[in-house]
């Protein structure tokens, strides 16, 4: 079954880009999406298809993807974006099975 | 505005069976498909199935095969989860997700606040 691998953690100062990575095999050639989870709340979409925004989510979220690796890049990052962030794919190959990574921290330091 | 609201959690013991709901509003529910994804406590996000807007295609995680079944009440606007032979393992935050399916891939842009399930002795 297909495997997304996510950093456990990241730590960035106010203000500064932090930069999450969510790899899997060709990973590329899929459509990535990213949710946030902030503790006690459900996950909230804030990057799909690899690099498009939903309404009302700011300019300071964007994402790239290509070959083995997508990234949720967050800008000018505010200590309200401490949370949990996942990525997320559909296996078409697999049994239509949806994969989530394994979620990575972000800290603001 | 899009809600989601489940209901039905609760502790149950191992073996036991549990019938959770999703109740819809804010959009057209027959236009979307619906999945359950399930957060064990201190966990990351498992999916657990998803189901077409017709709910004639269903899709299961292996963990919860021949176990769960996801069934959708579209005159009701409803989203059900029936768990039978439950394990310890089953316990978990379920979230009720709309699912937005695009060319080779589905997108879940609302979710639930979740209920908790409890399979404990």
């Amino acid at each position: 079954s297909y495997v997304l691998t996510q950093p456990p953690s990241v730590s960035v100062a106010p203000g500064q880009t932090a930069r999450i990575t969510c790899g899997g095999n060709n990973i590329g050639s899929k459509s990535v999406h990213w949710y946030q989870q902030k503790p006690g709340q459900a996950p909230v979409l804030v990057v799909y298809d690899d690099s498009d925004r939903p309404s009302g989510i700011p300019e300071r979220f964007s994402g790239s993807n290509s070959g083995n690796t997508a990234t949720l890049t967050i800008s000018r990052v505010e200590a309200g974006d401490e949370a949990d962030y996942y990525c997320q794919v559909w296996d078409s190959s697999s049994d239509h099975l949806v994969v989530f990574g394994g979620g990575t921290k972000l800290t603001v330091l | 505005q899009v809600q989601l609201v489940e209901s039905g959690g609760g502790l149950v013991k191992p073996g036991g069976s549990l019938r959770l709901s999703c109740a819809a509003s804010g959009f057209t529910f027959s236009d979307y498909y619906m999945s359950w994804i399930r957060q064990a406590p201190g966990k990351g996000l498992e999916w657990v199935s998803y189901i077409s807007s017709s709910g004639s295609t269903i899709y299961y995680a292996d963990s919860v095969k021949g176990r769960f079944t996801i069934s959708r009440d579209n005159a009701k606007n409803s989203l059900y989860l029936q768990m039978n032979s439950l394990r310890a393992e089953d316990t978990a935050v379920y979230y009720c997700a709309r699912g937005r399916v695009e060319m080779a891939t589905i997108v879940f842009d609302y979710w639930g606040q979740g209920t908790l399930v409890t399979v404990s002795s």
